[in-house]
């Protein structure tokens, strides 16, 4: 069972707000990723961070940023929701070093009314 | 043109049905091909990587990698119902330190 986490699991909220999306792990991998995935459909990198305030933009645009102040934590912030951004996103860890398995959390299906 | 490219699918089988999936790629510097399964409303968990070239066997599971042919593919012997999930392949190089996800395949195994 990986020791990865994502909070909320589903999350309905009003166009205009501002959310987090909370991510930790317990690993201690070095490594962490914000992926987004429509239900049926590929997963698309929008961050990720090689460790300790390192971010970076993955290959899709987002409103979204990050930050990385702890090596667990990893939360997604959306200033201002929009419809668009319903979506789930998915948060994954890994190590610095040897295989480059990536350990995914549940997930946080986020729907934007 | 993507660096990697999957088979789309859906795929529908059934029960005991030898299953294969495939995935090409354009970066020669790929050194580690992963497999990971996806059932619904789940994230991704790996199933089995190979590193360079090569065959690799995990009970039902085979991975294959051909880099001569930028190839590779998971075949499944003796599918089970519990098989029905979408299928991702990755790639990554040592340097890169974020994989590259195929769009996915998915996979139904009917009793």
């Amino acid at each position: 069972e990986a020791d990865i986490y994502q909070t909320p699991r589903y999350l309905v909220i009003g166009t205009g707000k501002k959310i987090t999306l909370e991510c930790s792990q317990t690993m201690g991998h070095d490594k962490m990723y914000w992926y987004q995935q429509d239900p049926g459909m590929e997963l698309h990198l929008i961050h990720y961070s090689y460790g300790v305030n390192s971010t970076e933009k993955g290959d899709l645009s987002s409103e979204s940023t990050v930050s990385r102040i702890r090596t667990e934590h990893f939360p997604l912030t959306l200033e201002s929701a929009r419809p668009s951004h319903t979506s789930q996103y998915l948060c994954a860890s890994s190590a610095r070093t040897g295989a480059p398995e990536a350990f995914f959390g549940q997930g946080t299906r986020l729907t934007v009314v | 043109q993507k660096e990697v490219e999957q088979d789309p699918g859906p795929l529908s089988v059934p029960e005991g049905a030898i299953v294969s999936l495939n995935c090409t790629y354009s970066n020669s510097a790929f050194q580690y091909f992963m497999w990971y399964r996806q059932y619904s409303r789940k994230g991704p968990e790996l199933l089995m990587y190979t590193y360079s070239s090569g065959n690799k066997e995990d009970g039902r599971f085979t991975a294959q990698v051909d880099k001569s042919s930028k190839y590779i593919s998971l075949f499944i012997r003796d599918s089970q119902p519990s098989d029905s999930a979408t299928y991702l392949c990755a790639m990554e190089n040592t340097n890169a330190g974020k994989s590259t996800f195929g769009d996915g395949t998915t996979l139904t195994v009917k009793p």
